[in-house]
């Protein structure tokens, strides 16, 4: 079946531009973790959801980083007024409930310029 | 609070040589490991894991990993070493008393096997 996908693949921002990063999990799948993966290092979380409900979101560096997930599958992370730092690699992951295996999508590949 | 470590940046193995790349951790009681193989531009891909029971476990691709408590490791094996096998491996560490909570991971550590 299908797996986790993320779109854009690729996206490049001037700094100080919002970007909309979109994450389509596994269908059926309640649990959705965000996390974020810098150069030459492992993934870092960011926050996560059951169904709809955003229960951790204590890894969003600032409040410049926003996550929803309005009807419990797809869910959009949000930056706005990007900086550099934020360049890095944003994966998405679900799971089938709570405390099952976590299946990750390819990512998002977030430079700014 | 619970942490993974990689101590190796790289590993270079010859093809159908063994392969270990090595984990340690810490976390307060009994952990959940974990393992996750990262190809170029695409996600990361479960490996296996370890809850409970058996010290070793298996996985996909003819991986391995043995957990060893009191040296608080979890090291990847694998008896023979295929070049497809490069790639970058995490190891990554959940406490298991906490609902949810999400994964954290290592560092990880670059396999290269030469043919």
């Amino acid at each position: 079946g299908a797996g986790v996908s993320q779109s854009p693949r690729y996206k490049v921002a001037k700094r100080g531009q919002d970007v909309a990063l979109r994450c389509d999990p596994i269908s059926g799948h309640v649990s959705l973790f965000w996390y974020q993966q810098a150069l030459g290092q492992g993934p870092e979380f960011l926050t996560y959801f059951q169904n709809e409900a955003q229960l951790d979101k204590s890894g969003l560096p600032s409040d410049r980083f926003f996550a929803e997930r309005p009807e419990g599958s797809v869910s959009t992370l949000k930056i706005q007024r990007t900086q550099q730092e934020d360049s890095a690699v944003y994966l998405c992951a679900s799971s089938l409930q709570q405390g099952k295996e976590q299946y990750f999508g390819p990512g998002t590949r977030l430079t700014v310029t | 609070a619970q942490s993974v470590a990689q101590p190796e940046d790289q590993v270079n193995v010859a093809e159908g040589n063994p392969l270990t790349v090595k984990c340690t951790y810490s976390v307060s009681g009994n952990p959940y490991l974990f393992w996750y193989v990262q190809y170029p531009n695409r996600g990361l891909q479960f490996l296996l894991k370890y809850i409970t029971g058996d010290n070793l476990v298996k996985g996909s691709y003819g991986f391995e990993a043995e957990f060893n408590k009191s040296q608080t490791s979890f090291h990847l094996k694998k008896p023979s070493a295929l070049v497809s096998d490069s790639a970058l491996y995490f190891c990554a560490v959940r406490d298991p008393h906490s609902g949810n909570t999400p994964l954290v991971f290592g560092k990880g550590t670059r396999l290269s096997v030469i043919a």
